[in-house]
């Protein structure tokens, strides 16, 4: 069990609904991230929080928006989306700001979407 | 060229048999390299940190040769639990925090 929890496992929308997906971690970490995977691809980095303050956003498309009210939850925002942002979205959390360089990023078990 | 660099596969090896896998990055100012491991349907999980010296953990070997920009994993006396795509991560260069995914190396170990 790596303390990072994904809702929901599987979710299918149609193009025109708005749904959210949520991560929490129970690691107490300081970082927390949203990847996105599509077949045959690399993951893919989109979002990046630390200490609640989001520091990265990967030229992810507007239809996506990110949402962290605290270093514990992580949510993602989905409205209009397109057949084509089908994909498996992973949450990870790290606990950054050691001096060790990159700290290990542990995965939820990720939210497997499909759009119509 | 694609930042981190790995053979798809899929390696299909014996139980017992060793098995090596490769990666190349581009950066060569990278400091943090990993291995993960992800199942099928599954999220990845870190399998070892891969430092500069080399390190061991059981069966599994990694090594690191900056010169080349390579990383290895060898796995020995496989077994049908490996089977699994083993993603090669990097970490970039102006963030401590952001890691570089490779699109992974299929292993398939049979009886």
């Amino acid at each position: 069990e790596t303390g990072v929890t994904q809702t929901p496992r599987h979710l299918v929308m149609g193009m025109t609904n708005k749904k959210s997906l949520k991560c929490e971690q129970h690691l107490g970490h300081n970082a927390m991230y949203w990847y996105k995977q599509s077949a045959k691809k690399p993951l893919e980095l989109m979002f990046v929080y630390n200490f609640k303050e989001q520091t990265e956003n990967n030229s992810v498309p507007s239809r996506f928006s990110p949402e962290c009210p605290n270093s514990s939850h992580l949510f993602l925002h989905l409205h209009t989306l397109q057949p084509e942002d089908s994909a498996l979205y992973l949450c990870a959390s790290s606990q950054e700001g050691s001096g060790q360089g990159t700290d290990t990023q542990y995965f939820g078990p990720g939210t497997r979407l499909t759009v119509l | 060229r694609k930042e981190v660099e790995q053979d798809p596969g899929p390696f299909n090896v014996p139980e017992g048999a060793t098995v090596a896998f490769n990666c190349t990055y581009s950066n060569s100012a990278s400091q943090s390299f990993f291995w993960y491991r992800q199942d099928c349907r599954k999220e990845p999980k870190l399998l070892m940190s891969v430092y500069s010296s080399g390190n061991e953990d059981g069966r599994f070997t990694a090594q690191l040769n900056r010169a080349s920009q390579y990383i290895s994993l060898l796995i020995r006396d496989s077994k049908l639990s490996d089977s699994a795509t083993y993603l090669c991560v990097v970490n970039e260069v102006d963030s401590s925090y952001k890691l570089i995914f490779g699109s992974g190396t299929r292993l398939l170990v049979r009886p």
